[in-house]
């Protein structure tokens, strides 16, 4: 099983609310990633997570706040979000951070900022 | 600096063949990826390469030279549903992926 699961499928936020994003693998990855896309564009990395540790911050604004509870899952805290956030957030997970490992997809959420 | 580089836009008949070509330079090299999405649908793994050569998977064979920073993603007897964004992104030596912009391919009738 492959799958990488993440909730909302879609989400419309006003520029002052609070929301999370929620991903979530059953693989006995160990890493674990945040991408932003926006349409016509390929994946940006935001973070990533390594045996629950935050190995990697791409200068990512402080308005995304990850948070990884335990291994299998991880959530984007979203804050004071400005409309050209607005797009499609990624998470995805893999075997380990160690190695050119295979990165496998959830379905993403479809964000709005209004 | 990092670069990968693929066509923007491909055309093919259905039932035809097609090769969609990356080229990419990078600092160091470990692997290379090809994602297929679909318009507002999650990346979906499809080959990796590491070594030089033709992996072949069904439908789909991807090739890689590391001496001339090169890959392809062959794509056989093509159906509709292989209408998709395709994806090629070079692990680097920091293990980090480094994402080409995507070939649209458009499958036609």
């Amino acid at each position: 099983d492959t799958e990488v699961t993440q909730t909302p499928k879609h989400l419309v936020m006003g520029m002052t609310n609070k929301k999370s994003l929620k991903c979530e693998q059953h693989m006995g990855h160990r890493a674990m990633y945040w991408y932003k896309q926006k349409a016509k564009k390929p994946p940006e990395l935001m973070f990533v997570y390594s045996y629950e540790k935050l190995s990697i911050n791409e200068s990512v604004p402080s308005r995304f706040s990850p948070e990884c509870p335990n291994s299998s899952l991880l959530n984007l805290h979203l804050h004071a979000l400005q409309p050209e956030d607005s797009a499609l957030y990624l998470c995805a997970s893999s075997q380990d951070r160690g190695g050119a490992d295979t990165q496998y997809f959830g379905p993403g959420t479809r964000l709005t900022v209004l | 600096g990092q670069n990968i580089d693929q066509p923007t836009e491909m055309t093919a008949t259905e039932g035809a063949i097609v090769q969609i070509n990356c080229t990419y330079q990078t600092s160091g090299f470990n692997g290379l990826f090809w994602y297929q999405q679909h318009a507002g649908e999650a990346p979906t793994f499809l080959s990796y390469n590491v070594l030089d050569g033709l992996e072949e998977k069904g439908r789909f064979s991807s090739f890689l030279s590391r001496s001339k920073g090169y890959s392809y993603l062959l794509l056989k007897e093509l159906q509709m549903k292989d209408s998709a964004s395709y994806l090629c992104a070079v692990s680097d030596s920091n293990y980090q992926l480094i994402w080409g912009a995507g070939t649209k391919l458009i499958i036609k009738p």
